[in-house]
């Protein structure tokens, strides 16, 4: 099983609004990541988490907030957003951040940003 | 820097036209090239990874190919259901960071 759960599937939010966005995998693998992707745009690389710790950090600004409350789970806080960021934001996982392993990806949150 | 280029940009087929997606990278110390399928609104779906140069894999009526520039996806006998983007993207040789191509716009008409 290579499945990697997101929620919610869409998601409206006004530019004061804070909400988060969840993603859950079972697959036992101690990377997650997130990306954020614009239409007709390859993913692009947010944060990374390896062993519950942040590991890479792709200058994000501090309205997008991640946490890794453990190696299944993983939370992305929004506060403050802009009509920008509007966008498909995609979670996946693989077994270690270090080796070649296969990134798996969610079916993504579709979120817009009023 | 690492680069991943991916040709043509969108190609339309008739259902049974075989044809190939090509994937160029620029990457020193290459790890890893990974093919994706992606639908539109929906997350990517991982097709194959290859390793080394000279390797091929195959799923159904695709197989891809890797060279120590390129990668090509083969779709033998297309149907409508393989429309789809496919990206491809490449692992240099530190960390997770993938490079993701551009992607190709898949549509195959019955």
């Amino acid at each position: 099983d290579t499945e990697v759960t997101q929620t919610p599937k869409h998601l409206v939010m006004g530019m004061t609004n804070k909400k988060s966005l969840k993603c859950e995998q079972h697959m036992g693998h101690r990377a997650m990541y997130w990306y954020k992707q614009k239409a007709k745009k390859p993913p692009e690389l947010m944060f990374v988490y390896s062993y519950e710790k942040l590991s890479i950090n792709e200058s994000v600004p501090s309205r997008f907030s991640p946490e890794c409350p453990n190696s299944s789970l993983l939370n992305l806080h929004l506060h403050a957003l802009q009509p920008e960021d509007s966008a498909l934001y995609l979670c996946a996982s693989s077994q270690e951040e270090t080796r070649t392993d296969t990134q798996y990806f969610g079916p993504g949150t579709r979120l817009t940003v009023l | 820097e690492d680069q991943v280029t991916q040709s043509p940009e969108a190609l339309r087929l008739q259902e049974g036209e075989s044809s190939s997606l090509n994937c160029s990278y620029t990457v020193s110390g290459l790890r890893g090239l990974f093919w994706y399928r992606q639908d539109p609104g929906k997350g990517p779906e991982f097709l194959f990874t290859l390793y080394s140069a000279g390797e091929e894999k195959e799923k159904e009526r695709l197989k891809a190919t890797l060279t120590k520039k390129e990668s090509f996806l083969h779709i033998t006998a297309p149907k409508p259901e393989d429309s789809a983007t496919y990206l491809c993207a490449a692992l240099g040789p530190s960390g997770s960071r993938l490079t993701f191509g551009e992607g190709t716009q898949l549509t195959v008409n019955p």
